[in-house]
């Protein structure tokens, strides 16, 4: 069984740096094609992609968030982690992570997590 | 980037209609097209993948088509609990994208 879990710091101040983890259980990100990505959505609005790390440590961020963004993994303890820098209010969302992964292509976002809600406000 | 776009923003719907959700791309995704589910509070959950292929565990009610850069996801038979917001999402090329969505309200 699948499972996936994020956690994070809950409210920070804005231009602190924001550091999410998501733990998960049912797969390893050691297996071949596996890949656990980041995904947001502010409240009432709609998902965007954030950042994607594959088994074979490639990764791959959105560009609209320039250089604010770094994926990491723990493949012992599995776990994958997301840091964004600099944060300000457009960056309250809930946040999400997902497996997802790579086969020739990549494959979509068939498990995810329940979510953890990150406010910025000071 | 490639740009979905969803349409209608919002479907008000009567149990045991047949419906259509609209996907549009602004460049070709092939069939690198997927629809996610998403009810009030809850995550996203994966309904069709490539375009058309269907999920198991998923209703057989819910249907996909098309190829290119034209979508449709449909629902044959709405359901009360299909009260949701339907995204499509592109994986055809990094970054990925969603759709606005497309909500459904149910009269």
């Amino acid at each position: 069984q699948v499972t996936l879990k994020e956690s994070g710091p809950g409210i920070l101040q804005p231009s602190q740096t924001l550091s999410l983890t998501c733990s998960f259980s049912g797969f390893s990100l050691s297996t071949s094609g596996i890949c656990v990505s980041w995904i947001r959505q502010p409240s009432g609005k709609g998902l965007e992609w954030l950042a994607t790390i594959c088994w074979e440590d490639s990764k791959g961020y959105n560009p609209s968030l320039k250089n604010r963004l770094t994926i990491s993994k723990d493949t012992s303890n599995n776990q994958a982690f997301l840091k964004i820098t600099s944060v300000d209010t457009a960056d309250t969302a809930i946040y999400y992570c997902a497996r997802s992964g790579y086969y020739s292509s990549y494959i979509p976002f068939a498990y995810w997590g329940q979510g953890t809600l990150v406010t910025v406000s000071s | 980037d490639v740009v979905l776009t969803q349409s209608p923003a919002t479907l008000s719907v009567t149990p045991g209609e047949r419906i259509s959700l609209s996907c549009r791309a602004s460049e070709s995704v092939d069939t690198y097209l997927h629809w996610y589910q998403q009810k009030p509070n809850e995550s996203p959950r994966l309904l069709i993948k490539y375009a058309s292929q269907s999920i198991s565990g998923i209703p057989s009610r819910f249907s996909g088509s098309g190829s290119g850069t034209d979508f449709t996801l449909s629902i044959n038979g709405v359901e009360l609990e299909d009260l949701s917001i339907y995204y499509c999402q592109q994986g055809n090329s990094l970054p990925f994208t969603f759709g606005s969505g497309t909500k459904l309200e149910i009269k």
